[in-house]
């Protein structure tokens, strides 16, 4: 059963780098049918794709956060990251990582979801 | 970006009702469409993917329909764990969700 896991700081400060990583097990980050996402979701919200990277190494961002969103990939530790900077108050969410398929492009494993607060 | 609306926004209905959610794209989008399921505090759920298929291990009272622009999520013979927010998500283009649409059951 593949499992993922979201880590990294619960509280980060207007202006700083918000950065979250993905540990996944039960299942080989490496296979070339699956990408590995993120997604986040303000406290009575709905969701927000931001963006994926594939085993090639290949990434897609969505246009909104293109400009301040770095996801990467370390096959070595089973991991995948996610680096948003200049972050504001607008960044406050539930950040949930997934597994998508790369045909369907739907997200068949998540994360239970952390959230990150940014507040000074 | 493609837009996705779903309608309606929320709903109620009975147990051992039968309901349906309607998603519509902003431009066509063929079958690349997914519909996910998040109860309160927990991460969303893969319904249906592709538009039409059933994800493994979801009741097959769960079914979706649909293709270009228009889709619909139909929940036959509804129960109280349906209770939920749904959500649209295309994957044409870099992935949109909808809005979502939440079911009360009464």
């Amino acid at each position: 059963q593949v499992q993922l896991q979201e880590s990294g700081p619960g509280l980060v400060k207007p202006s700083q780098t918000l950065s979250l990583t993905c540990t996944v097990s039960g299942g080989s980050i490496s296979s070339g049918s699956h990408c590995w996402s993120w997604i986040r979701q303000p406290a009575g919200k709905g969701l927000e794709w931001i963006g994926r990277i594939c085993t090639s190494g290949g990434t897609n961002y969505s246009p909104s956060l293109e400009s301040r969103v770095t996801i990467s990939l370390d096959t070595s530790k089973s991991q995948f990251s996610l680096k948003l900077s200049s972050v504001t108050a607008a960044d406050t969410a539930v950040y949930f990582c997934a597994r998508m398929n790369y045909g369907s492009g739907s997200s068949d494993y998540w994360g239970q979801g952390t959230l990150v607060t940014v507040s000074s | 970006d493609i837009q996705m609306t779903q309608s309606p926004s929320s709903l109620s209905a009975s147990t051992g009702d039968r309901v349906t959610i309607t998603c519509r794209a902003s431009q066509s989008i063929s079958s690349f469409l997914n519909w996910y399921q998040q109860r309160p505090g927990k991460a969303p759920k893969i319904l249906i993917y592709a538009a039409s298929s059933l994800q493994s291990g979801v009741p097959s009272r769960f079914s979706g329909s649909g293709s270009g622009t228009d889709f619909t999520l139909t929940i036959s013979d509804l129960q109280p764990e349906d209770s939920a927010t749904y959500y649209c998500q295309q994957t044409y283009r870099t992935p949109t969700f909808g809005q979502g649409t939440k079911l009360e059951i009464k």
